[in-house]
């Protein structure tokens, strides 16, 4: 059974910064490019950062570009998100994706 | 990026009979691969989206024959041939074809 688990939510003052984790297994995940989606009540889903299998290859959305940052260890079968400089607009629910499988999301709030 | 538009924003089904949802891009989901990136997901009552349909027409895993999938280019279609109670939730269509993924605005389905 795939498993995408994500962890590092919490309250944040805008400004600073928060990291975000998704722990992977039921899958080959070094084969697979990963990504971190968004959701909030307002916007719906909004795509945020992608990265290959290899790590050779990282994508964000225009709204994040420069704040955030992608990354993975595939020897601990892990996806990562570095989020410096939170806004408002960040607040959402963020999920760890595989193109087929989503976590259950980790919660960010941004407010000071 | 490729905006995706959904229609209509909200379904009320009675059990048993069947439902539709469009989804129109703005540019061709054709890859030159051959492949047309163009997925659902049924994100229900507090759960994380599930895959429904990817590229197009194939069910994935799990998935009722009562979902099926359809179109072409630029216009799909999600079909339900029997909604049952189990069916609630928001549907989403999602691209692939070029980053930024794009999702549709999401289509509540209720049951009456």
């Amino acid at each position: 059974e795939v498993q995408l688990v994500e962890s590092g939510g919490g309250l944040v003052q805008p400004g600073r910064s928060l990291r975000l984790s998704c722990v992977a297994s039921g899958f080959a995940f070094q084969d697979h490019g990963m990504h971190w989606v968004r959701q909030t009540p307002g916007k719906g889903l909004e795509w945020v950062a992608g990265i290959s299998a290899k790590s050779d290859y990282a994508a964000y959305a225009d709204s994040v570009k420069g704040r955030f940052t992608i990354s993975r260890d595939n020897a601990r079968n892990s996806l990562y998100l570095q989020m410096n400089g939170l806004r408002v607009e960040d607040m959402a629910l963020y999920f760890c994706v595989n193109g087929r499988d989503w976590g259950r999301g980790t919660l960010v709030t941004v407010s000071s | 990026e490729i905006v995706m538009t959904q229609s209509p924003l909200s379904l009320s089904v009675t059990p048993g009979q069947p439902a539709s949802i469009s989804c129109k891009s703005t540019q061709s989901l054709l890859q030159s691969d051959g492949e047309t990136y163009l997925y659902w997901y049924l994100q229900k009552p507090g759960q994380s989206p599930q895959l429904l349909i990817h590229e197009v027409a194939n069910r994935f895993s799990g998935v009722p024959d009562r979902f099926s999938g359809s179109g072409s280019g630029t216009d799909f279609t999600l079909k339900i041939s029997r909604v049952e109670a189990e069916d609630v939730g928001v549907y989403y269509c999602m691209q692939s074809k070029e980053l930024p993924w794009t999702f549709g605005q999401g289509t509540k389905v209720e049951i009456k």
